[in-house]
């Protein structure tokens, strides 16, 4: 089945203790993408990836790193958690980096940054 | 600048009247516009794109939009609204010019009332 899989579903921290989310694919798409998604404001664009080792910032980056290593995985990493990082994420990917094709989105992480 | 504009936060409707759900965007670039669907502890489907060929398209579950570049609005809308159509909307756009990059109204929940 085509999907994309996020761990962990939920996780409560404390504050600077660095947590990962990753995100794998299995549909070997070139583009993948993070989000999260506060109340009123929609999803908004964390990183996003064209291809294995092509990385770029996208509207909220800051607190934030990513990799991509292999074309199936694109971690999200957050090196010293602050509670403002307290939301919901989404990790995405499509076929390729062209505005036709539609995003597939993973179920979501639910972060709690104490 | 970009954005994308959900004119209405909420919009409660009764089964089987029909769905009105509002999106406005600007921009003086070419877009492509889609409508993605959240149901409650979900990731988001897709509903429908325009990817500029024909400006009414046709999507899943009995959505349809149509694309008036006139007023920059790709408003969403469904003849009979069922109660399984309860969930948020959220209007995604994409630019020609840097097509890496998606931008999310804020959301519209849609309440299905008996």
């Amino acid at each position: 089945e085509a999907q994309v899989t996020q761990n962990p579903r939920y996780l409560i921290t404390v504050t600077g203790k660095k947590l990962t989310v990753t995100c794998s694919q299995n549909m070997n798409h070139e583009y993948m993408s993070w989000y999260r998604q506060d109340p009123g404001l929609g999803l908004r664009q964390i990183y996003y990836s064209m291809n294995v080792e092509v990385t770029d910032k996208g509207d909220v980056p800051e607190g934030y790193k990513v990799s991509r290593k292999e074309k199936r995985n694109f971690p999200l990493i957050l090196e010293s958690p602050s509670p403002n990082q307290t939301s919901l994420y989404f990790c995405a990917s499509t076929p390729s980096p062209n505005s036709n094709q539609p995003q597939h989105f993973g179920d979501g992480t639910r972060l709690s940054i104490l | 600048a970009q954005s994308v504009t959900q004119l209405d936060s909420h919009v409660s409707v009764s089964e089987g009247t029909p769905v009105l759900l509002r999106c406005n965007y600007s921009s003086s670039y070419s877009p492509s516009l889609f409508w993605y669907v959240q149901h409650p502890n979900k990731g988001l489907q897709l509903l429908l794109k325009y990817t500029s060929a024909a400006t009414l398209v046709k999507g899943i579950n009995g959505f349809e939009a149509e694309f008036k570049k006139s007023e920059t609005s790709f408003h969403l809308t469904k003849p009979s609204a069922h109660m399984s159509d309860a969930a948020e909307y959220f209007c995604v756009v994409s630019l020609e010019y840097n097509f890496n990059k998606f931008y999310f109204g804020s959301g519209t929940k849609l309440n299905v009332k008996p």
